[in-house]
């Protein structure tokens, strides 16, 4: 799987939107680009996935680049619920195959009133 | 209600003594994988199986062993063997090729 590289932290205020940029340079063509997020000693959750095109869901929207060598998660209106350390993962997907999530250290996001 | 769960939430062992982590699931997934995290780190890939009696290392697999033999079932047993067995701990599921489901962890201590 493709590495990714993340600033470590962020800040933004309550209300505004938070984008939290991703570099995957080395992504091939199968692999997928995946977001997570966790919240202090919880297990991580899934927020949303793309391959080429722009996604969005009711959590975020997905903003990759032409290229697919970049993209950013955007939260629309951050709340202070949203402080967590977000991931950016690349993976291929193949039908039949166990999904090797790997993680690196993520984006710490701290949402401030 | 479906999920993924572990248990104990907090478990302490003390050093040389083997201890099991429980991780059940009932959303009907193949696959299961166990992480571990270490303070301020991101997870790292231990075990991960995509069918019953089948499983496979990961990234950091000395020290620990699985065992799958039920489909809903993923158990990790930290071994006398695992040099720093301290650290948070994370079970998984997927169905194969997915996005995976998490539970909320297991955060042991050697004391």
């Amino acid at each position: 799987d493709a590495k990714t590289t993340q600033p470590t932290s962020m800040d933004c205020a309550e209300g505004r939107a938070a984008n939290l940029p991703c570099n995957h340079s080395t992504i091939s063509g199968n692999e997928y680009v995946y977001w997570y997020r966790q919240i202090h000693s919880q297990g991580p959750q899934y927020i949303i996935h793309g391959l080429k095109n722009n996604e969005t869901n009711e959590m975020a929207s997905l903003i990759i680049t032409e290229d697919r060598k970049s993209s950013t998660l955007i939260l629309p209106h951050a709340t202070l619920r949203d402080t967590a350390v977000y991931y950016c993962i690349v993976r291929a997907v193949n039908t039949g195959t166990a999904s090797k999530l790997t993680f690196g250290t993520g984006t710490r996001l701290q949402v401030t009133l | 209600d479906g999920g993924i769960t572990q248990s104990p939430k907090y478990l302490f062992r003390k050093e040389g003594q083997n201890v099991t982590l429980s991780c059940e699931q009932n959303l009907n997934h193949d696959a299961m994988y166990w992480y571990r995290q270490d303070p301020g780190q991101g997870l790292r890939l231990i075990y991960y199986s995509q069918i019953v009696n089948d499983f496979q290392k990961g990234d950091i697999a000395e020290g620990y062993s699985v065992s799958r033999e039920k489909k809903e079932s993923f158990p990790l047993t930290v071994t006398s063997a695992q040099k720093n067995p301290t650290a948070f701990y994370l079970c998984a599921s997927s169905i194969s090729g997915t996005d995976a489901f998490f539970g909320q962890g297991t955060r042991l201590t050697v004391v």
